[in-house]
């Protein structure tokens, strides 16, 4: 079993639309996730953050953790054709300084 | 404020030689990491240093190395390389606490083993 898993997609969902994308892990002993975005022929870019069971909001992004059930989602509100991105969801087990990523999922958003 | 900078951008290196590849973190950064992301596998972690110390490395033979300088600047070196190294190599930085801040990346340095 991967430890970080994610539908590689693509998920294609249309403009105005709620794209949801999802990520499970194995380490119980996570503390810390985190939804990086990349751009084809980019670096990733941290998107958002969360730590503690529940959801938190940062604009039209929403990150849902659920430590019990080891998944987190993002949830992107009104999709626009922009956010058409590979998203890399992001474990941090606590005392190894080091993210586990997952493979991403390769979200197009149509016009 | 100026990002992570990595150089150089893209390197062509031939089978067997060695690369060294620079990182300037995000001033204030104290822990760099670095990546190699490749189609296949995606991200996998290298190593990370913190003031000069490594504390953790990744499943990557002896061939990949890296430190880290008293400014916190890091180098990765790979010697002897093979056509599977190719890939690109992404440094990031971070500030605060452990596991309480997300890594900034830098733009990554592209290399290709020919």
């Amino acid at each position: 079993q991967k430890e970080v898993e994610q539908n590689s997609g693509p998920l294609s969902v249309p403009e105005g639309a709620i794209a949801s994308l999802n990520c499970t892990y194995s380490d119980r002993v996570s503390q810390s996730f985190f939804w990086y975005r990349q751009y084809s022929g980019k670096s990733p870019e941290l998107i958002m953050s969360i730590y503690s069971n529940g959801d938190k909001e940062d604009g039209r992004f929403t990150a849902q953790l659920n430590k019990a059930s080891q998944y987190v989602s993002l949830l992107i509100r009104d999709s626009q054709p922009s956010d058409s991105a590979t998203y890399l969801c992001a474990v941090f087990p606590s005392g190894t300084y080091k993210y586990i990523f997952g493979t991403g999922t390769r979200l197009k958003v149509l016009a | 404020k100026a990002g992570v900078t990595q150089t150089p951008r893209y390197l062509i290196k031939t089978r067997g030689q060695q690369v060294t590849l620079s990182c300037s973190p995000i001033s204030g950064h104290r822990s760099v990491s670095w990546y190699q992301q490749t189609p296949g596998q995606g991200l996998q972690f290298l190593f990370e240093y913190f003031s000069e110390t490594q504390r953790n490395k990744g499943n990557f033979p002896g061939r990949f190395s890296g430190r880290q300088f008293s400014n916190s600047r890091s180098e990765m070196n790979v010697s002897t390389l093979e056509l599977g190294d190719s890939a690109l190599y992404l440094c990031a930085s971070r500030g605060g606490g452990q596991g309480n801040y997300g890594y900034t990346f830098g733009s990554g340095t592209r290399l290709t083993v020919v």
